[in-house]
Formats: structure tokens, sequence, C-alpha cells
């Protein structure tokens, strides 16, 4: 049950467009369509941004996209935002009937 | 509107145990599988078992096997987390969360230390 990969920190201007990696294996990103991104800023709980690969949950601006290629999925933001700065996690479904989640992206908007 | 409310977290010494709750309600709590998700201090999220909607089946991380034992009370809308033998890197915020595959909806946890 190793985590997924993800970059420690990116950072962007406001206005711009940012895609934040999310790395796995065959066994979870890459077998399946069950990937999600949640957003966390400090002192709150996780919010589901994306899930299956690609959709938004209802109330999730369209600012935010998700795709998959092979074991890498992705996140992109468009039209960076101050409020958009959080921590970023991806999660996959696995081969063994569990939940991985990647590390952590932190997303500073300068 | 969907709400799940954790409670049960606390102190606890090495090697001892503790029961996490979570009641649910604005969803068909009897139709859904459920999750429990925790966050150590400043670290990352790390997935820590899962119980189908029935409760027939269960899911644990490595972490946690052996120790941690997840169930579920239909008639109480309420997911538990039973935890013995506790340790000192199991102290962080627990989550509980609607669904297993993609979790959704998130409680607002409850935090568990684990200390002498």
């Amino acid at each position: 049950q190793s985590a997924l990969t993800q970059p420690a920190s990116v950072s962007e201007s406001p206005g711009q467009s940012i895609t934040i990696s999310c790395t796995g294996t065959s066994s979870d990103v890459g077998g399946y369509n069950y990937v999600s991104w949640y957003q966390q800023h400090p002192g709150k709980v996780p919010k589901l941004i994306i899930h299956d690969v690609s959709n938004r949950p209802s109330g999730v601006s369209n600012r935010f996209s998700g795709s998959k290629s092979g074991n890498t999925a992705s996140l992109t933001i468009s039209g960076l935002q101050a409020e958009d700065e959080a921590d970023y996690y991806c999660s996959s479904y696995t081969s063994s009937n569990t939940l991985v989640f990647g590390g952590g992206t932190k997303l500073t908007v300068l | 509107e969907v709400q799940l409310v954790e409670s049960g977290g606390g102190l606890v010494q090495p090697g001892g145990s503790l029961r996490l709750s979570c009641a649910a309600s604005g969803f068909t709590f009897d139709t859904y599988a459920m999750s429990w998700v925790r966050q150590a201090p400043g670290k990352g999220l790390e997935w820590v078992s899962a119980i189908t909607s029935t409760g027939g089946s269960t899911y644990y991380a490595d972490s946690v096997k052996g120790r941690f034992t997840i169930s579920r009370d239909s008639s109480k809308s309420t997911l538990y987390l039973q935890m013995n033998s506790l340790r000192a890197d199991d102290t962080a915020v627990y989550y509980c969360a609607k669904d297993r595959k993609a979790p959704g909806a998130w409680g607002q946890g409850t935090l568990v230390t684990v200390s002498s």
C-alpha cells in the first residue's frame, strides 16, 4: 500500500493554470477509473473536487478538471485565484479493495 | 443535507483502546459503504478502513490490520471504529466519510492522541 506520488509543492501566479500530477501503478491509478482529488485548506476538512477521474461534484467550480493517462492522473486548475491556495490530495481505489492517497501537494498562488 | 458527526476521540496511553463513533444523517445510511480516514498532525491523509453497505465485508490498511475493527449499526445510522493496542503513531484526526471508492462527504473529525 505505497502512497501515490505527488509533487510536494507547486506555485503559479493568479490567472494562470497549473497541473498537479499523481502517479501510481497498474494496481491502482492505471487499473481503475476511481481516481479522486481533494482540496484541503488549513484547519479544514478535505473537500472532494473531482471523482471518477474527471467528474466534478455539484457546486465545484469548472476551473477544476481531472484526467488520466496510464498510471498517472492529473488535476488542472485554470484561472488561478487566491482562494485556490491549499493542499491537494489524490486518491485511488486499488486491486486490494483499499484506497490509497497521494502524499499531498501544497499549492501556492503567488 | 448529509451530516457525519464523529465522537469518541481523546487522550489514551500506548497499548490502550478507544471506540470512535460516526453518526450519519441526511442520506440512506444502509445503502452506502463507509470509510475512516486519518490525518496525523501536519501530515497527509491516510486511508484506515472501509465497510460495505451491508457490513458484510470490511477492509483495513496494513498499518491497522489486526488492531482496528470497523463496524456499523443500521438501526442507529452509526459507523464505528474499535481501536485496540494503540501506538503513538496512531495519533491523528480521524474522519469518517461516505462511500469507499471516492469518499465524498466527510465529518469534522475527532482527535485521537496516544501518549503516556
